[in-house]
């Protein structure tokens, strides 16, 4: 979707090293997630946003850290990769402070520890 | 806390046949309900959506589903697919407790044969 992307696609990364994930978003919404996806979990939430600086924690956020200091960004930081964070990982905004509830998407980036 | 449960991981069909995949929902509190639709190597698009009064909710490509608070279920059905729709379905529970966070199923995979 055109109001949101994420970057990189695709990264391949060793095991230990910190690695950032970013999300942008050009629909000013106060609400952003990041997911990851693995086969046979769905999708499970690490950590979301509700505004400039106020994060939380989902459910996976262990060896997960967050940052949100604009509105448009929101970045998922790994602070020292493992093999267990090989997944793809999702960004969404919702779209609840106007009124339309759900999620968008964006197109995820394809995360590879070795 | 709020739990979906996709009761089908796989679903092959074979093509102009009808299809329903199945969506159950726990939840202590209201929630609002989603299907989602995620194509290879795609991001998760928005099928449509349950927030109040009429229990069928008809979404885009087809689609449509029923709310049964009774049953707490959620069912997508489509009367005749097409090999387009071979995809990964994902119903979602959406908690009204100011985080606006979605909790997924795992997901089922729809396969539409020719």
């Amino acid at each position: 979707d055109a109001g949101i992307t994420q970057s990189p696609r695709h990264k391949v990364t060793e095991t230990g090293t910190p690695v950032t994930l970013r999300c942008h978003q050009t629909e000013n919404h106060r609400y952003m997630y990041w997911y990851r996806q693995d086969p046979g979990h769905g999708l499970r939430l690490i950590h979301y946003s509700y505004g400039v600086k106020d994060t939380d924690k989902g459910e996976v956020s262990d060896g997960y850290s967050v940052s949100r200091s604009k509105t448009e960004d929101f970045l998922l930081t790994l602070e020292s990769a493992t093999s267990s964070q090989t997944s793809v990982y999702f960004c969404a905004i919702s779209g609840r402070d106007r009124g339309n509830y759900g999620y968008t998407f964006g197109s995820g980036t394809r995360l590879t520890v070795v | 806390a709020q739990s979906v449960t996709q009761l089908d991981s796989q679903v092959p069909v074979f093509e102009e046949a009808p299809v329903e995949l199945r969506c159950n929902y726990s939840s202590s509190v209201s929630v609002y309900l989603f299907w989602y639709v995620q194509y290879p190597n795609q991001g998760l698009q928005l099928l449509l959506k349950y927030l109040s009064g009429s229990t069928l909710v008809k979404g885009i490509n087809g689609f449509e589903a029923e709310f049964n608070k009774s049953q707490t279920s959620f069912h997508l059905r489509k009367p005749s697919v097409h090999i387009s729709d071979t995809a990964e379905y994902f119903c979602a529970v959406g908690l009204l407790d100011g985080s606006e966070k979605l909790v997924f199923g795992k997901g089922t995979k729809l396969t539409v044969n020719p």
